[in-house]
């Protein structure tokens, strides 16, 4: 069926790196796409969106990339801080589909001192 | 308060028991979802509210879960004859009809 697959699992990086976190998604009627950041005992918590009319957005220290071409959707953390280790989540929307998020696995962030 | 809670927190039941989750969504949003967390897992969609009409149930696992909105705010998720497989987080969310959704801090059921 349609799902939204991540490629790492887990991604360790050193404090004040950059971090990349990749997410691969089928389904191509997908018109929103969402990045959500869990920590432990807590509700998802939304961290950025994109449109699929875009290809880049930029939040604060967050960017999200969106490739259509090959069904692919980045989250960019700059300057990554020990607060940012948690499980990071993309969700796609279809209008079609009531507004249900589709999630993937998860990919957890291990942020290293 | 200003964002999606839910009660209890946690939950232990035993095998067969039923039990009851709640919802209190953002003040004024029409839309609320329940999802399911299995451990390590992403969240999976189980229904969906607009106002108090259930439009989406599609989720739902048998016919042992029910949701329910009657006055448009608060839902309950209920689950009767609980069973091992169904320990989880369970998960609500609410939105005022724009796209992003906003989520509690979820339910942990455990069922012995």
């Amino acid at each position: 069926g349609e799902s939204v697959g991540l490629h790492l699992p887990t991604l360790s990086v050193q404090e004040g790196d950059n971090s990349i976190i990749n997410c691969a998604y089928s389904n191509s009627a997908s018109d929103y796409f969402i990045w959500y950041k869990q920590e432990s005992g807590k509700g998802p918590q939304f961290i950025i969106d994109i449109r699929s009319n875009m290809d880049k957005r930029q939040g604060q220290r967050v960017t999200v990339l969106l490739n259509k071409t090959v069904k692919h959707l980045s989250l960019q953390i700059a300057a990554t801080q020990p607060g940012d280790s948690a499980v990071y989540f993309c969700a796609e929307i279809y209008s079609d589909s009531s507004y249900k998020l589709i999630f993937g696995s998860g990919t957890r962030l291990l942020v290293r001192p | 308060g200003a964002g999606v809670s839910q009660s209890p927190r946690y939950k232990v039941a035993k095998r067969g028991q039923d039990v009851a989750l709640r919802c209190d969504p953002i003040s004024g949003h029409v839309s609320l979802f329940w999802y399911q967390q299995a451990l390590g897992q992403g969240p999976e969609f189980l229904t969906y509210f607009q106002n108090e009409a259930q439009l989406d149930k599609s989720g739902l696992p048998s016919d042992r879960f029910f949701a329910e909105r009657p006055e448009g705010s608060v839902s309950t998720l209920k689950i009767q004859r609980t069973q091992q497989e169904d320990s989880a987080v369970y998960l609500c969310a609410s939105n005022s009809g724009a796209d992003t959704q906003y989520f509690g801090p979820g339910t942990r059921l455990t069922v012995l």
